[in-house]
């Protein structure tokens, strides 16, 4: 699986739009892009992930560069409870192996 | 979503005592289980894949006779940590992946946090 790279910390103030980067330069085509989240002492939840068409659900949106190099995951409107480490994971279609987490991006909401 | 559903949420148990945890899919089958572990301040570390019916497959560095792993069902995998240690203390946590369709995301477990005193 591709390697990401993401900003260690990122800060938002609450009811803005928090925009997280995220670098795979390294993708293949047939890797798709997973972003999910932590929020401290759970398990990750899952948020979204695309091919290479921009995705929209009821938490975020997705989108990915045209060279699927990179992509952006958008909160529209952060709250304290988004408040997280967001991990940006590139896999392979139709793997059933493991996902690989990055060190992710510690997202801070500011009230 | 599909849940997961991770117990107990925390342990404390005593130096050189076993402590299971269980994870289990409540509205899915998953042929599949995939065993964390996280340490304060880092990033998810993969201990094992578990597979239903067959032997887990161990990441290089993992003890598979200290961290047994049972999948005997479709809906629920375990993790036994035996002759427990204070520096396995951590926070473990189990996913698993629906089998239908091949880009289903996964599902995680609420996480256990165990503490060896």
């Amino acid at each position: 699986d591709a390697k990401t790279t993401q900003p260690p910390s990122m800060d938002c103030a609450e009811g803005r739009a928090a925009n997280l980067p995220c670098n795979h330069s390294t993708i293949s085509g047939n890797e798709y892009v997973y972003w999910y989240r932590q929020i401290h002492s759970q398990g990750p939840q899952y948020i979204i992930h695309g091919l290479k068409n921009n995705e929209t659900n009821e938490m975020a949106s997705l989108i990915i560069t045209e060279d699927r190099k990179s992509s952006t995951l958008i909160l529209p409107h952060a709250t304290l409870r988004d408040t997280a480490v967001y991990y940006c994971i590139v896999r392979a279609s139709g793997s059933a192996r493991q996902l690989t987490f990055g060190s992710g991006t510690q997202l801070t909401v500011l009230p | 979503g599909a849940v997961v559903s991770q117990h107990p949420s925390w342990v404390i148990c005593k130096s050189g005592t076993s402590v299971k945890i269980e994870c289990r899919s409540l509205d899915f089958q998953a042929t599949t289980m995939f065993w964390y572990r996280q340490f304060p301040k880092q990033s998810l570390m993969l201990m094992a894949t578990s597979n239903e019916g067959s032997k887990a497959t161990y990441e290089q560095g993992v003890e598979k006779d200290k961290f047994l792993i049972n999948h005997a069902s479709l809906t629920l995998s375990t993790l036994t940590v035996t002759s427990a240690h204070p520096e396995d203390s951590s926070f473990y946590i189990c996913s698993a992946r629906s089998p239908e369709g091949s880009n289903t995301e996964a599902f995680f477990g609420q996480g256990t946090r165990l503490t060896v005193v």
